[in-house]
């Protein structure tokens, strides 16, 4: 595709409930990142994938948090029993290749835990 | 936690003038990337620096890279409205593919 694109670009859901965010990255790219930014604050790193496999998964919060990329191009996040300080701005990002490398970012989703 | 501090947190300038803004990391790097945000939330790639290269120049941006102390700095030069954004750097650390973002500086410039 011609950008980074993530679906959906908001989602409000209640407490406890379980959320999947999808990302689906440039044509080619075989890097790609999700993010986790909060109001005022920079881009947290959560997940990096290489291809299909997690290559770094260091940022993952707790193992409620969970992402694929089952085919090597779009990747799903998935957040179990979501907790109201889930609530973020999700950015997913792709780049060429892993470092050295401009990464192209999506609009993000706007999760709102209630 | 996130390695690259930006500073300052805020700035607010005339249209015109020019804004630098700092960062500074903590371990050893293999690049040293800007990025921009507007109110919006997608992220724009403005400037990518090795770590083996210590200035690099588009339009009306300047960007410096110190690894002895660990910063660099980005300068926008002859600033427009539209340059009203935050602005956050980005490490890819040695050894390593992740990239980590500051907190950022979010410029205001004045019409």
């Amino acid at each position: 595709g011609a950008g980074v694109s993530q679906t959906p670009s908001n989602k409000v859901t209640e407490k406890g409930k379980y959320v999947e965010l999808r990302c689906d990255p440039i044509s080619g790219h075989t890097a790609l990142y999700w993010y986790r930014q909060s109001l005022g604050q920079g881009p947290e790193f959560l997940i990096y994938f290489q291809g299909t496999g997690a290559a770094d998964d260091s940022g993952l919060p707790n193992d409620r948090f969970f992402a694929v990329r089952p085919e090597g191009s779009v990747s799903t996040l998935k957040i179990q029993r979501t907790e109201r300080g889930d609530s973020a701005v999700y950015l997913c990002a792709s780049s060429r290749a892993a470092g050295n490398t401009e990464a192209f970012f999506g609009q993000g989703t706007r999760l709102t835990v209630v | 936690s996130q390695q690259g501090e930006e500073d300052p947190q805020a700035l607010s300038i005339q249209e015109g003038e020019n804004a630098t803004m700092n960062c500074s990391y903590k371990t050893s790097i293999n690049n040293l990337q800007w990025y921009r945000q507007n109110s919006g939330r997608g992220l724009v790639h403005l400037i990518l620096i090795r770590s083996n290269e210590r200035e690099k120049h588009s339009g009306r941006l300047r960007v410096t890279l110190d690894t002895s102390k660990k910063s660099s700095s980005l300068l926008i030069t002859a600033s427009r409205a539209a340059d009203t954004a935050s602005y956050f750097c980005a490490t890819d650390e040695r050894g390593g593919f992740k990239t980590i973002f500051g907190a950022g500086t979010r410029l205001f410039v004045k019409a």
